[in-house]
């Protein structure tokens, strides 16, 4: 099976702090996607990466920046972290034909 | 701009009922169609999909969806309920042509609660 792993289940950060969220598939898909994950408001896509390098911005990019240098890896990376960013982060990656396989999330609570 | 609707924020069915939830889109060309489950802590599983064909998918765990392009609507059903269903259940909707590298829109979910 498709594995999307999620480096952390749950993240305590500072207010400022620059936070890295990582995640890394196993089965060699090229589109890789950020979603955050709020009650009542469902998934919403920050960014997706459909190749090495390269970034697309999604539906709430604000306040985040992603890193794709490797295949396999899709960092999400919060600049200066803030309260209202306190969410579950959702990532997946999908090949061909909507294949998509998410990952177990990480839950991040800025203080 | 995409959008998927789900009117029912929470449903609560008994154990052994059917059930029924809704889902409408929002699309201006053929839509590539989804209902993913989320059991607490857990990611997304994906239920069932429907591309083209048959507007009458079966999915995993006895689910089932129909599309209805004349209601923009892609309803989820089950004859009977069990207690292991209770979870966040999410439609969502993607762009036929794009194979998925776009990313899916996806609705707020469904709180199913199960009764005893």
């Amino acid at each position: 099976d498709v594995k999307v792993t999620q480096s952390s289940r749950y993240l305590v950060k500072r207010t400022g702090e620059k936070v890295f969220l990582e995640c890394v598939q196993d089965m060699d898909h090229e589109n890789m996607f950020w979603y955050r994950q709020d009650p009542g408001l469902g998934l919403r896509l920050i960014y997706f990466s459909y190749d090495v390098k390269m970034k697309e911005k999604g539906d709430i990019p604000e306040g985040y920046s992603v890193s794709r240098e490797k295949k396999e890896r899709f960092s999400l990376i919060l600049e200066s972290a803030s309260t209202n960013q306190t969410s579950m982060y959702l990532c997946a990656s999908t090949g061909t034909a909507y294949g998509y396989t998410f990952g177990s999330g990480t839950r991040l609570t800025v203080v | 701009a995409q959008s998927v609707t789900q009117p029912d924020i929470h449903i609560t069915v008994s154990e052994g009922a059917s059930l029924e939830l809704r889902c409408n889109y929002s699309y201006g060309a053929t839509p590539y169609l989804f209902w993913y489950v989320q059991s607490p802590g857990q990611g997304l599983q994906l239920l069932l999909k429907y591309f083209s064909g048959d507007t009458l998918v079966q999915g995993i765990k006895g689910f089932e969806a129909e599309f209805k392009r004349s209601q923009s609507s892609f309803n989820l059903r089950k004859p009977s309920v069990h207690w292991s269903d209770a979870a966040e259940y999410f439609c969502a909707v993607g762009e036929a042509s794009g194979g998925g590298a776009d990313g899916l829109t996806f609705g707020k979910g469904t709180h199913l609660i199960i009764q005893p």
